[in-house]
């Protein structure tokens, strides 16, 4: 079926590092994509989203790039901080009709060091 | 700012026996999720409500059953209970007509023994 993936599932960066972590999608026709962030042992948060109409979104410290062409996005973290220590998870909803209930990709484990 | 409110937020069976969970979503939310989160996994998405009709339908066992009521608290009916039903089981809302971004709650651990 239809799925939303990471490359990796782990990744250990050094505090003040700039973290990228990146997500592959299968399904052409997702046209909306979400960044969460789940700290250990709560619930997922919502960080940034993209719409497929866009290439690329900038928060705070945050940058989403979406490539349609090869279905790829990443989540870019500058001067990456301990408190970024988490399982990020990309996700898509499938459409509207489906109330958007999300569909997670496999999580990355960000791991920061002093 | 209210969040999600789930209760309990711990929850220890025994196989077969039923489990009931609660969600409170954030208030003026007419919509409610349900996922389930397995160690080390990614959350995966049971069931949806939506102004306390069933709006989506996910990888739900039959053994689970879940309503809205009309204050837009949801409850999770889980029953004969199995040793891989151990999860984080968590609740998000979000409002129709607005962001499709969902705010979840904190979680329940149930773990079966």
């Amino acid at each position: 079926g239809e799925s939303v993936g990471l490359h990796l599932p782990t990744l250990s960066v050094q505090e003040g590092d700039n973290s990228i972590i990146n997500c592959a999608y299968s399904n052409s026709a997702s046209d909306y994509f979400i960044w969460y962030k789940q700290e250990s042992g709560k619930g997922p948060q919502f960080i940034i989203d993209i719409r497929s109409n866009m290439d690329k979104r900038q928060g705070q410290r945050v940058t989403v790039l979406l490539n349609k062409t090869v279905k790829h996005l990443s989540l870019q973290i500058a001067a990456t901080q301990p408190g970024d220590s988490a399982v990020y998870f990309c996700a898509d909803p499938p459409n509207s009709n489906s109330g958007y209930a999300l569909n997670f990709g496999k999580g990355t484990s960000l791991l920061v060091t002093p | 700012a209210a969040g999600v409110i789930q209760s309990p937020r711990h929850l220890i069976k025994e196989k077969r026996e039923t489990a009931t969970l609660k969600c409170y979503p954030i208030p003026r939310h007419d919509t409610v999720y349900w996922y389930q989160q397995g160690p080390g996994q990614d959350p995966q998405f049971l069931i949806s409500f939506y102004e306390k009709m069933q709006s989506d339908k996910g990888s739900i066992p039959d053994r689970f059953s879940a309503q809205q009521f009309s204050d837009y608290h949801s409850e999770l009916n889980m029953s004969s209970l199995e040793l891989g039903d151990s999860a984080l089981y968590f609740c998000a809302s979000r409002t129709t007509g607005g962001k499709e971004e969902q705010y979840f709650g904190p979680g329940t651990r149930l773990t079966v023994t």
